[in-house]
């Protein structure tokens, strides 16, 4: 699967409570996204980095923050998790930004 | 504003029969296109690319169509197999400063059946 783990698969937890998100990658690819899906809106990107400690904003940052400190760890942080942030995460790897692969998902309940 | 659409949201055909899934862009500056293909509980896995200088890329039973002047493409499955049933997602790069991401269509989901 493209040398790309996410940790962990499965997870509940409760209204307010922080939640860390862990992607790591042993291909040494450059970009990093996380994706959160939900029903008719596909893939949405949330934040991506193109470098150790550099990250940018996606579509629906709001309520979630990400670090990278070494090229194959991306954390994804919900500061203070809302049912809203119910979802199945997924966390991408691309050498240059264009073609990416995907790892196999969290599924994240916010109860 | 979506920069990549596909509109239509479910597609059913028969298996052997060739399946169609379009996809229309708005961005002309878009130089390269993907599609992935996605089963429920796994995340989406790359299926075929084609590159701008192109119209047609195959690989086996996948053949993508690109329509440059129509900011149209296609993906062609034949013969469709009860194993391509997913959903399928078209996406393209777009540079974001000095960086790319994707731009994703919201997918078409295709059911083949037996």
């Amino acid at each position: 699967d493209a040398g790309i783990t996410q940790s962990p698969r499965h997870k509940v937890t409760e209204t307010g409570t922080p939640v860390t998100l862990r992607c790591h990658q042993t291909e040494n690819h450059r970009y990093m996204y996380w994706y959160r899906q939900d029903p008719g809106h596909g893939l949405r990107l949330i934040h991506y980095s193109y470098g150790v400690k550099d990250t940018d904003k996606g579509e629906v940052s709001d309520g979630y923050s990400v670090s990278r400190s070494k090229t194959e760890d991306f954390l994804l942080t919900l500061e203070s998790a809302t049912s809203s942030q119910t979802s199945v995460y997924f966390c991408a790897i691309s050498p240059a930004g264009d073609k990416a692969f995907f790892g196999q998902g969290t599924r994240l309940t916010v109860v | 504003d979506q920069q990549v659409k596909q509109n239509s949201p479910s597609l059913s055909v028969q298996e052997g029969r060739i399946s169609i899934l379009n996809c229309d862009y708005t961005n002309s500056m878009f130089d390269y296109f993907l599609w992935y293909k996605k089963y429920p509980a796994e995340g989406p896995t790359f299926l075929i690319s084609i590159s701008s200088i192109k119209d047609k890329n195959e690989d086996g039973r996948f053949t993508v169509f690109l329509n440059k002047s129509a900011k149209h493409l296609s993906l062609h499955i034949v013969p469709s197999q009860p194993g391509d049933s997913a959903v399928y997602f078209c996406a393209a790069p777009a540079n974001a400063g000095n960086n790319r991401k994707l731009i994703w269509g919201l997918g078409t989901s295709l059911a083949v059946n037996p």
